[in-house]
């Protein structure tokens, strides 16, 4: 398996500008996670699905936020409108359902975001 | 609520030292634990896990012991390379839940 996939792996943008970004997770992973790293706030999590289905978005920051899982090997995260505090790397993981608590996640290469 | 608190860093060592990170944790009831290493430009990869007081995870000579009484989970190695030059996370996962919670990450430098 290649992994979780996502693109790009670099985007710089204007604010205002609409931003999405990809991820396939690994094939038969039930869980998906969209986490946000900064040198300030560390490693955060927006938002996961289960089954494509989002159970937790207490950790995405405002409306200007929002994701999407269409399916079980595509989610996106748009940032609309951008602004230059969106900066960040945006990592995306997988993970399979292994027993309660038994989280081994798989991380992508991350997606990181300049908004200039 | 659930929180994972690290030492702070950079850390810097020579090859072949010692190396401990410290991690202690803030949970209700028995979460799973973990270290996760990030290495420059890179996604985090999982380096070991514990899920139940007294275990002890280990992999690429690395080791971590959940102790329940002291909330830690510190990471450990004998002899560290140059190749060990990287982010550590530690993190923790809520009895039942699948979210992992991360502790701001140590930056770990081996000098030759």
């Amino acid at each position: 398996d290649a992994g979780v996939i996502q693109s790009p792996r670099h985007e710089v943008t204007e604010m205002g500008q609409e931003v999405t970004l990809r991820c396939k997770p690994i094939s038969g992973h039930d869980y998906l996670f969209w986490y946000r790293q900064t040198m300030m706030r560390g490693l955060e999590l927006l938002i996961y699905f289960n089954n494509n289905v989002p159970i937790d978005d207490s950790g995405m920051p405002e409306d200007r936020f929002s994701a999407k899982m269409p399916n079980a090997s595509f989610s996106t995260l748009k940032i609309q409108p951008s602004e230059p505090r969106d900066s960040a790397v945006y990592f995306c993981a997988s993970s399979p359902w292994t027993g309660p608590g038994n989280t081994e996640a798989f991380f992508g290469q991350g997606t990181r975001l300049t908004v200039v | 609520g659930n929180s994972v608190t690290q030492m702070e860093g950079p850390v810097t060592l020579s090859e072949e030292a010692f190396l401990t990170i410290n991690c202690t944790y803030t949970a209700t009831g028995y979460p799973s634990l973990f270290w996760y290493v990030q290495y420059p430009g890179e996604g985090l990869q999982l380096l070991l896990k514990a899920t139940k007081a007294d275990d002890k995870g280990s992999n690429k000579g690395f080791e971590a012991t959940y102790r329940k009484e002291t909330t830690s989970f510190h990471l450990e190695k004998g002899s560290v390379q140059v190749s060990d030059s990287a982010v550590y996370f530690c993190a923790l996962s809520r009895q039942g839940a699948q979210k992992l919670v991360f502790g701001q990450g140590t930056r770990l430098t081996i000098n030759p």
